[in-house]
């Protein structure tokens, strides 16, 4: 199986910052696809991003991009411009891009507080 | 659309008991899921289907049971609810493999 880690538990920015949540995986693979989602105090999962790891190029979605880094096998997400509504739990997801499983993995997340 | 709908929001179990938790997505998604997630323990697939008729075990199946009659219908069955199946469950379905995963909104679900 694969590990997905996010080493920070928690993580806060002042509002109309920037901040980084980190996220490392370990696989054998070179297909596969990563996510980041959002999980507000609603319970709700968000999609946020996804990167698919044949693309050298980050993705970006408005305020949210992320940092891949295929040989260290790192994933950060960079939220600019913070805002009180980006305040949640983060998770980062690994799917493997030839299982037939439909297997996620997920790590055990990141909790941003957004300070005013 | 509705997207992915889980009922009920929460529930209460006394040990022994079984129940099923539903989920219906409205999308044509030939892939569902059932995640549980636990504190400091991220999501965790329990079962998932490819498509109508096709289910199969995930990361940690012990105790639960699906099937899938209906692209649109997942349910997931507690055969006999333990304390240790106290967590929020998941249901997600995504329309082809590598897709995001579209996620309801969540059961609470306590076993006492």
């Amino acid at each position: 199986a694969q590990t997905v880690t996010q080493s920070q538990p928690e993580m806060s920015v002042q509002e109309a910052e920037t901040v980084t949540l980190s996220c490392t995986y370990d696989t054998s693979e070179s297909d596969y696809y990563l996510f980041w989602y959002k999980q507000p105090p609603s319970r709700q999962m968000i999609l946020v991003i996804r990167q698919e790891a044949y693309k050298q190029q980050n993705a970006t979605e408005n305020r949210f991009s992320v940092n891949f880094q295929k040989a260290a096998k790192s994933f950060s997400l960079k939220i600019s411009d913070s805002q009180l509504g980006d305040a949640a739990m983060y998770f980062c997801a690994y799917r493997s891009g030839t299982n037939t499983g439909n297997q996620f993995y997920f790590g055990t997340g990141t909790s941003l507080t957004v300070i005013p | 659309n509705a997207g992915v709908t889980q009922t009920p929001k929460f529930q209460v179990l006394k040990t022994g008991q079984s129940m099923t938790l539903q989920c219906a997505q409205d999308m044509n998604h030939e892939y569902m899921s059932w995640y549980r997630q636990d504190p400091g323990m991220g999501l965790r697939l329990i079962h998932y289907s490819v498509g109508a008729g096709i289910t199969d075990q995930g990361e940690v199946p012990n105790g639960y049971n699906v099937s899938r009659s209906t692209t649109e219908d997942f349910p997931l069955r507690l055969l006999s609810a333990a304390p240790s199946q106290t967590s929020v469950y998941f249901c997600a379905s995504n329309p082809y493999l590598n897709s995001p995963l579209h996620f309801g909104n969540g059961t609470r679900l306590t076993v006492t």
